[in-house]
């Protein structure tokens, strides 16, 4: 099974300011890796997919990268909608699976 | 403007069934396969089930294997998930989600609205 650790938890920020948020995988996924957004009551919304392309509608202060067992997600001067809980996830194997999510709340 | 609209969700006892459906609209829904995602506060998001867009083939979780059956109606525009035996530990949110594409591996690109399922005594 493909493990993917999140790192840090938690991300306390103010508005304006970038997040930089981990995702490690146990073994390499290529670049089929994907970044959800899930704000309090909502469901998970697709932001980035093969690592650094944006979904339809996210907003370019959004960018993914990496390739292999490292990636990154980057939001640029932090909206207020932004603060919310982000997950990689990864389909390089048909059982998919999810990190754990970094939480980024306002500082 | 697409919508998946989830339904069926509730309270059931150890050992129980409940059938979960997923009704889409706005998009070629029989085009595209479909994943169930869970969630809870213990184990985070977890992949259930996916189902090819003809519903010739699907895919399951080991912890559901031979309790949980995925398919489809595409003349509803409707997925379903049939969940039998169930545990305590399928308590969670369920989620049906679009694959960017018809057969598995695709992005889960759209998410319906999470329907709670708590299996209980």
């Amino acid at each position: 099974e493909f493990v993917l650790t999140q790192s840090p938890a938690t991300l306390s920020l103010s508005p304006g300011e970038t997040a930089t948020l981990s995702c490690r995988a146990s073994e390499p996924v290529a670049s089929y890796l994907a970044w959800f957004q899930q704000r309090p009551g909502q469901s998970p919304r697709l932001l980035i997919f093969d690592s650094s392309k944006r979904a339809n509608g996210v907003p370019d202060r959004f960018s993914g990268s990496g390739s292999g067992t490292y990636f990154s997600l980057t939001i640029s001067s932090l909206e207020p909608e932004d603060f919310a809980v982000y997950y990689c996830q990864q389909r390089r194997s048909w059982r998919l699976t999810f990190g754990g999510g970094t939480k980024v709340e306002m500082k | 403007q697409m919508h998946l609209v989830a339904s069926g969700g509730g309270v059931v006892q150890p050992g129980g069934s409940l059938r979960l459906s997923c009704e889409a609209s706005g998009f070629s829904f029989r085009s595209f396969g479909f994943y169930w995602v869970r969630q809870t506060p213990g184990k985070g998001l977890e992949w259930v089930s996916f189902i090819r867009y003809d519903g010739s083939n699907s895919y399951y979780t080991d912890s559901v294997k031979g309790r949980f059956t995925i398919s489809r109606d595409n003349s509803k525009s409707t997925l379903y998930l049939q969940m039998n035996s169930l545990r305590l530990e399928d308590t969670a949110v369920y989620y049906c989600a679009k694959c960017s594409r018809g057969d598995h591996g695709g992005d889960l690109d759209f998410w319906g609205q999470g329907n709670l399922v708590t299996v209980s005594s």
